[in-house]
């Protein structure tokens, strides 16, 4: 089953860049690179998703390795709201999506 | 659009007893599946589908069964609830067809076994 990695947790001060990594290690060329949230006691909702290229939505930039081994999300301005636990994983085209442990991020006013 | 709609909120059951988790989506998806996320923790894929009478196990099955006699419901059954079963559920559904683009979560069934 797909493999990341990413750190335990992480912290930034409100209205700065944050860049949350992940590691990639056992992706394959067609899979996607997914990016999840999930705000305290809420369901995981959708942030980005790419897979090759940089992409860039009204929530977030997803900066992709060129090896695709790792992957990079980032919030150019934390918000408060912004405060969840982040979660990336990679898939192909089977619906068997496996979620990581995530990245738990604290915004500081 | 009402989205991934997951009933009941919350359930208390007793060691033993069976229940049935009810997960539906209205978007016409043909991907669902089941997670469960016990505190402090990720969420673990249980069981998804790929389309009507198409169901496969994810990471942690045991103990659950499920089917998919429609695109619309996918309802997940504990057939001897144990207490190691307390956890948060979490249905999702996506559409298919090449890629595999934004998933939708309900909101999540809190399950107690006592």
């Amino acid at each position: 089953d797909a493999k990341t990695t990413q750190p335990n947790s992480m912290e930034s001060n409100e209205e700065e860049p944050v860049h949350l990594p992940c590691n990639h290690s056992t992706i394959s060329g067609t899979d996607y690179i997914h990016w999840y949230r999930q705000l305290p006691s809420q369901g995981p909702e959708y942030v980005i998703h790419g897979l090759t290229s940089n992409v860039n939505n009204r929530m977030a930039s997803l900066a992709i390795a060129e090896d695709r081994k790792s992957s990079t999300l980032i919030l150019h301005r934390a918000t408060l709201r912004d405060a969840a636990v982040y979660y990336c994983f990679h898939s192909g085209n089977t619906g068997k999506l496996i979620f990581g442990q995530g990245t738990t991020l604290q915004v500081k006013p | 659009n009402a989205g991934v709609t997951q009933t009941p909120k919350f359930q208390v059951l007793k060691t033993g007893q069976s229940m049935t988790l009810q997960c539906a989506q209205d978007m016409n998806h043909e991907y669902m599946s089941w997670y469960r996320q016990d505190p402090g923790m990720g969420l673990r894929l249980i069981h998804y589908s790929v389309g009507a009478g198409i169901t496969d196990q994810g990471e942690v099955p045991n103990g659950y069964n499920v089917s998919r006699s429609t695109t619309e419901d996918f309802p997940l059954r504990l057939l001897s609830a144990a207490p190691s079963q307390t956890s948060v559920y979490f249905c999702a559904s996506t559409m298919a067809g090449g890629l595999i683009t934004e998933a939708f979560f309900g909101q999540g069934t809190r399950l107690t076994v006592v």
